[in-house]
C-alpha cells in the first residue's frame, strides 16, 4: 500500500510570488485535506477535496486555492505570497467521512519559505 | 476562541510510568476524534480514533471519551522514550472539517 506523497519537500519563495504545490493520496483514498501548520501551532484546516469538488474550507482567503484530479492527486496553490504563508503544509488523504469518520494520514509534509 | 484546547505542557513522565494527555473541545456537535503523534519536524501519525463515549483501548494507548463533558484524553501506558514528541488532539465538527489543538509535548524520561 502506498502512503501520502507530497512535493517538493522544501520551497523558498518571495513575497508576492506563487506557489503550488502537490500531493497523491493514499492508495484507495478518494478525499484529500490540505492543513498549513505554523510552527508551535497545530495542523489549521485549508480545505478538502473529493471527487474533484471541494468538500468544505476552513478560513483561509481566496488566495489559497486547490485542485483535485481524476487520479485523486491534488494540489495546493497560493498567490500573492505573504510572509505569513511560511509553514508545513501538510496534505491528509482519508475515505468519505461517511465511511471511515474522516479517519486522515498525513503526508511528509512541504516546508514553504516565503523571504 | 479555540476550539480544540490541549495543556502545551511539557508533560514528562519517568520510563515505564503511564502518560496521561488531555483534551477539550468546544464544538458540541463533534462526532469524531483523533489523537496524533507529531514527532519534531515531521508530520503527524494518527495514533487512535473515537467516535463513541467511553474507552477504547490499542496496545499500549488508551483513548478516553465524554462528550457530556466535551472531554478526550489519552493514556499512554509504559512509556518509552521514543514516546517523546509532541500529541495532537483533533475533532471533526461537521462539513468535513477537522480541528486541531496546539499539540501536548510528552517527555519520557529515561
Amino acid at each position: 500500500e502506498t502512503g501520502v506523497t507530497q512535493s517538493p519537500t522544501h520551497l523558498i519563495k518571495t513575497r508576492g510570488q506563487q506557489v503550488t504545490l502537490r500531493c497523491s493520496s493514499q492508495s484507495g483514498h478518494n478525499t484529500v485535506s490540505w492543513y498549513q501548520q505554523a510552527l508551535g501551532q497545530g495542523p489549521q484546516f485549508i480545505f478538502q477535496y473529493y471527487r474533484e469538488e471541494e468538500n468544505g474550507r476552513g478560513n483561509f482567503p481566496p488566495r489559497f486555492s486547490g485542485l483535485q484530479f481524476p487520479n485523486y492527486s491534488s494540489e495546493l496553490n497560493v498567490n500573492a505570497l505573504e510572509l505569513d504563508d511560511s509553514a508545513l503544509y501538510l496534505c491528509a488523504s482519508s475515505l468519505p467521512s461517511g465511511v471511515s469518520y474522516n479517519e486522515q494520514f498525513f503526508g511528509p509534509g512541504t516546508r514553504l519559505t516565503v523571504l | 476562541q479555540k476550539e480544540v484546547e490541549q495543556n502545551s505542557g511539557p508533560l514528562s513522565v519517568p520510563e515505564g510510568a503511564i502518560a496521561s494527555l488531555n483534551c477539550t473541545y468546544s464544538d458540541r456537535g463533534s462526532q469524531s476524534f483523533f489523537w496524533y503523534r507529531q514527532y519534531s519536524g515531521k508530520s503527524p501519525e494518527l495514533i487512535m480514533s473515537i467516535y463513541s463515549n467511553g474507552d477504547k483501548e490499542d496496545g499500549r494507548f488508551t483513548a478516553q471519551l465524554n462528550k457530556a463533558s466535551q472531554y478526550v484524553s489519552l493514556l499512554i501506558r509504559d512509556s518509552q522514550p521514543s514516546d517523546s514528541a509532541t500529541y495532537l488532539c483533533a475533532a471533526e465538527g461537521g462539513y468535513q472539517k477537522v480541528t486541531f489543538g496546539t499539540g501536548t509535548k510528552l517527555q519520557v524520561i529515561p
